[in-house]
């Protein structure tokens, strides 16, 4: 089992649809990190975060630490939102370095 | 303005050649990593360097080396590439723990 979970793998979406996508972790964290990669490969990092939500822009991600659970939402979706999500973690005992889930692929359709 | 380069972005080789990928920040950053990306699992850490010849392993270090003589280059080297490291490459930098990452734009390495 993996110790970053990631859910659902695929999803299909009409634009101007709200997103949940959601990420479960097995392991003490002391960050959570969500990233975007794009189709072309090129990957960007989204939000950090160790507790509450964050906002930018059409993005939220919420974390409940408690629960070992994160969720990215994405409002009035578009096609341009098109791409990988990734969760990672980074673990309370593993320094600098991050476990990655495997990834969320979106499709946003016009 | 990328801060991260990769080099180079695609190469194909052969079985039993060496080959070597370069990662070059220009933001001083103290950690650099090495991740390899293939269909069915997460990025996974191949080695990691935390200062100027200071790496360590990371889980799926077997057939890599790496190398940090400066602080902006970060070279993983594959001593004798196998059909089984066909993957995509991709660096990362991170100023320090707990800070963001900043990822490069990746390398596609086949072997054939």
């Amino acid at each position: 089992k993996n110790e970053v979970e990631q859910s659902p793998q695929n999803l299909t979406a009409q634009e101007g649809e709200f997103i949940t996508i959601n990420c479960s972790y097995s392991v003490g964290i002391s960050a959570l990190h969500w990233l975007q990669q794009h189709p072309g490969g090129g990957i960007v990092s989204l939000f950090m975060l160790s507790s509450g939500k964050k906002k930018h822009g059409r993005l939220i991600a919420t974390i409940n630490i408690q629960e070992k659970h994160s969720s990215l939402h994405i409002t009035a979706s578009h096609p341009r939102d098109s791409a990988v999500y990734i969760c990672a973690v980074k673990e309370e005992t593993s320094g600098s370095r991050l476990t990655f889930g495997e990834g969320t692929q979106l499709t946003v359709n016009p | 303005d990328a801060g991260i380069t990769q080099s180079p972005r695609h190469k194909v080789t052969e079985t039993g050649t060496p080959v070597t990928l370069r990662c070059h920040q220009t933001e001083n950053h103290r950690y650099m990593y090495w991740y390899r990306q293939d269909p069915g699992h997460g990025l996974r850490l191949i080695h990691y360097s935390y200062g100027v010849k200071d790496t360590d392993k990371g889980e799926v270090s077997d057939g890599y080396s790496v190398s940090r003589s400066k602080t902006e280059d970060f070279l993983l080297t594959l001593e004798s590439a196998t059909s089984s490291q066909t993957s995509v490459y991709f660096c990362a930098i991170s100023a320090a723990q707990g800070y963001g990452y900043t990822f490069g734009s990746g390398t596609r390495l086949t072997v054939v």
